[in-house]
């Protein structure tokens, strides 16, 4: 089956820096999607990565290795409004994205 | 308006109750999308229509029903449902389906209690 695993929750400081990974199984390969969705709000696309490598965009960035299947999104200079869940999605082989769970983020003081 | 609007944004109704969502895009695309959205559970995909036709359906109980009148708008209508019905009903839109980055922009949802 296809899966896609990321940590239920994680706790940073403002100011600091936090690393949230995604591994994932999927049948086909044709890009991964990272989200942010504020309670009660809806997500907003944050990055896109279908090569290997690391994209850079501000204060965050992403990082893809497709033959480990594995990314993650780095958060620097953390703000307290950045305290949200964030969505991690591939594109499988039928163009069909194929979510995490999501991590909560909670920013404190 | 621009970009996705989701209408109610909270409803709460029984389970002998006929109710619908509505989604608009303001965006000239092409594709909308129903997702289920579950505390702690991924997005679930529910419809997907391509220029008005349904291309996706991923067995979804027939208590939930789409319609899709035309490019920039998308119904749920709903009968009968169940308790564990109740989520955050998001809709989505994209340019088209398939290929490569495919972003779709998200309405902020309907939140639905079915008692």
């Amino acid at each position: 089956g296809q899966n896609i695993d990321q940590p239920t929750e994680m706790t940073a400081t403002e100011g600091a820096i936090v690393q949230i990974n995604c591994t994932y199984q999927t049948s086909g390969f044709n890009g991964l999607f990272w989200y942010q969705q504020h309670a009660g709000e809806a997500p907003t696309f944050l990055s896109y990565n279908v090569l290997d490598g690391l994209e850079e965009k501000g204060r965050f960035s992403s990082f893809l290795s497709r033959s480990k299947g594995y990314s993650y999104l780095l958060l620097k200079e953390l703000q307290m409004k950045d305290s949200a869940s964030y969505l991690c999605a591939v594109m499988d082989s039928n163009y069909q994205l194929i979510w995490g769970a999501g991590t909560k983020l909670i920013i404190k003081p | 308006e621009t970009g996705v609007t989701q209408t109610p944004r909270h409803l709460v109704m029984g389970m002998t109750n006929k109710k619908s969502l509505k989604c608009e895009q303001h965006l000239g695309h092409n594709a909308m999308y129903w997702y289920k959205q579950s505390a702690k559970k991924p997005l679930e995909l529910m419809f997907v229509y391509s220029l008005e036709e349904r291309v996706e359906n991923n067995s979804v109980p027939s208590r939930f029903s789409p319609e899709c009148p035309n490019s920039s708008h998308l119904f749920l209508h709903l009968h009968t449902l169940q308790p564990e019905d109740s989520a955050l009903y998001l809709c989505a839109s994209s340019p088209w389906t398939g290929g490569e980055y495919n972003e779709q922009f998200f309405g902020p949802g309907t939140r639905l209690t079915v008692l």
